[in-house]
């Protein structure tokens, strides 16, 4: 089962836009990730934030995580035709290295 | 440093036959863990093997197994396979620090089709 819940499920912006997805979990973590998929290739790792941060920046990348909501966001700025992809939130609970996604949001980024 | 690589890319099974994919993680990872992913139930966790020794396993029937090598590399094996493992199977490997919880770097995935 999913621990993760992404919203929204699809958007579809102008180049140059910002875009921002949200993902909400269940229980409590050790660190949420968020990952990139293009066209049902492999993901590839974004940004990792820890349980006891707030907000980390990577590039055009901007992840915040409120865990007393058991929120986390992705901001990507000024946008470009390559960000196309599906993007996912991952949590970690506890020891070892067990991911659970979250159902991803599609993004789409018009020239 | 090598990715992680996936062999084979794709693959054509026929429902009741076996299939083992194999995973080559980045060099000096000890950690590998697998993952499926279909339309309807998205990417799922199947199981993470650490030093040889299976460290987590997902909600998957027994007909799913795993191991890992010395060298860290590792196999999957799907046993009577059924039209429902059709799935894009991805394998991550990650340096496997004590107790886990770091970036995982995912392969390019394996393409089970079975009919």
């Amino acid at each position: 089962s999913q621990q993760g819940e992404e919203d929204p499920q699809a958007l579809s912006i102008q180049e140059g836009e910002n875009a921002t997805m949200n993902c909400s979990y269940k229980t409590s973590i050790n660190n949420l990730q968020w990952y990139r998929q293009n066209s049902g290739r492999g993901l590839v790792h974004l940004i990792l934030i820890r349980s006891n941060e707030r907000e980390k920046h990577s590039g055009r990348l901007r992840v915040t995580l409120d865990t007393s909501k058991k929120s986390s966001s992705l901001l990507i700025t000024a946008s470009r035709a390559a960000d196309t992809a599906s993007y996912f939130c991952a949590t970690l609970k506890a020891a070892g290295n067990k991911l659970t996604f979250g159902g991803g949001t599609r993004v789409l980024v018009k020239p | 440093k090598a990715g992680v690589t996936q062999t084979p890319r794709y693959l054509i099974k026929t429902r009741g036959q076996q299939v083992t994919l194999s995973c080559s993680p980045i060099s000096g990872h000890r950690s590998v863990s697998w993952y499926q992913q279909t339309p309807g139930q998205g990417l799922q966790f199947l199981f993470e093997y650490f030093s040889e020794t299976q460290r987590n396993k997902g909600n998957f029937p027994g007909r799913f197994s795993g191991r890992q090598f010395s060298n860290s590399r590792s196999e999957m094996n799907v046993s009577t396979l059924e039209l429902g493992d059709s799935a894009l199977y991805l394998c991550a490997s990650s340096p496997g620090l004590a107790g886990g919880g770091d970036t995982q770097y995912f392969g390019p995935g394996t393409r089970l089709t079975v009919l």
